[in-house]
């Protein structure tokens, strides 16, 4: 019973291509995250949706488009993929109460 | 920008207890400090978090100084599989605030 899943795993595309990534959580969480992780290791929020509402929003390329259908979902769109957006991205969920993080296991995309 | 100062890597000995400072000097009324690792290639995991006062869960200790300006995290009894990255992160408890993470402290448990 995975709590946070994403979908794909692994994600091999060409540049320009659109693609997606898809979460779900079955924690009971209202609120939920996406984050990217570069070559570097660095994690940077990218988003972050309370009851399927943006609440934040950082600096990211409008072609990287998150929807939230209901509050234990959240997927990625990211459109013309360019060869910079090769990355991890990790979904996560939270209580917005407070109360830790849990993450999923990550999509690798690949853009070749 | 992380709020919190790490050092960059660490080793303790299998069996032995990994303490793992952080310093938070700026750290505010509200904001809580909260502790995550990252095992290699998996997505990270939280461990522990706290307000002012000592805390303890089944993975771990968390020490907050009574000034609250820095925190030590506290691996009782580390294995082979304690061998990740921690960062320590301040946040208020609230969605609308960010959890930033830093650059972490690797901690390499050897055998």
């Amino acid at each position: 019973d995975t709590a946070v899943s994403q979908t794909p795993k692994y994600l091999v595309t060409q540049m320009g291509n659109d693609k997606s990534i898809k979460c779900e959580q079955n924690l009971g969480h209202d609120t939920m995250y996406w984050y990217k992780q570069d070559s570097k290791k660095f994690l940077k929020i990218m988003f972050s949706y309370n009851n399927k509402e943006l609440i934040i929003n950082e600096t990211v390329p409008n072609r990287f488009s998150p929807k939230s259908p209901d509050k234990a979902h959240l997927n990625l769109h990211i459109n013309s993929l360019e060869l910079g957006d090769s990355a991890v991205y990790f979904c996560a969920s939270s209580f917005s109460a407070g109360g830790g993080y849990t993450f999923g296991s990550g999509t690798r995309l690949t853009v070749v | 920008d992380a709020k919190t100062t790490q050092p960059p890597s660490m080793d303790c000995a299998e069996g032995r207890a990994a303490n793992l400072p952080c310093n938070h000097s700026t750290i505010s009324g509200n904001e809580y400090v909260y502790w995550y690792r990252q095992i290699h290639s998996q997505g990270p995991q939280y461990i522990i978090h706290g307000l002012k006062n000592n805390e303890t869960n089944e993975m771990a200790s968390l020490i907050i100084t009574e000034d609250r300006k820095s925190s030590t995290l506290i691996l009782p009894h580390a294995t082979l599989r304690d061998t990740a990255v921690y960062y320590c992160i301040v946040r208020e408890e609230d969605s609308s605030y960010k959890l930033i993470f830093g650059s972490g402290t690797r901690l390499l448990v050897r055998p």
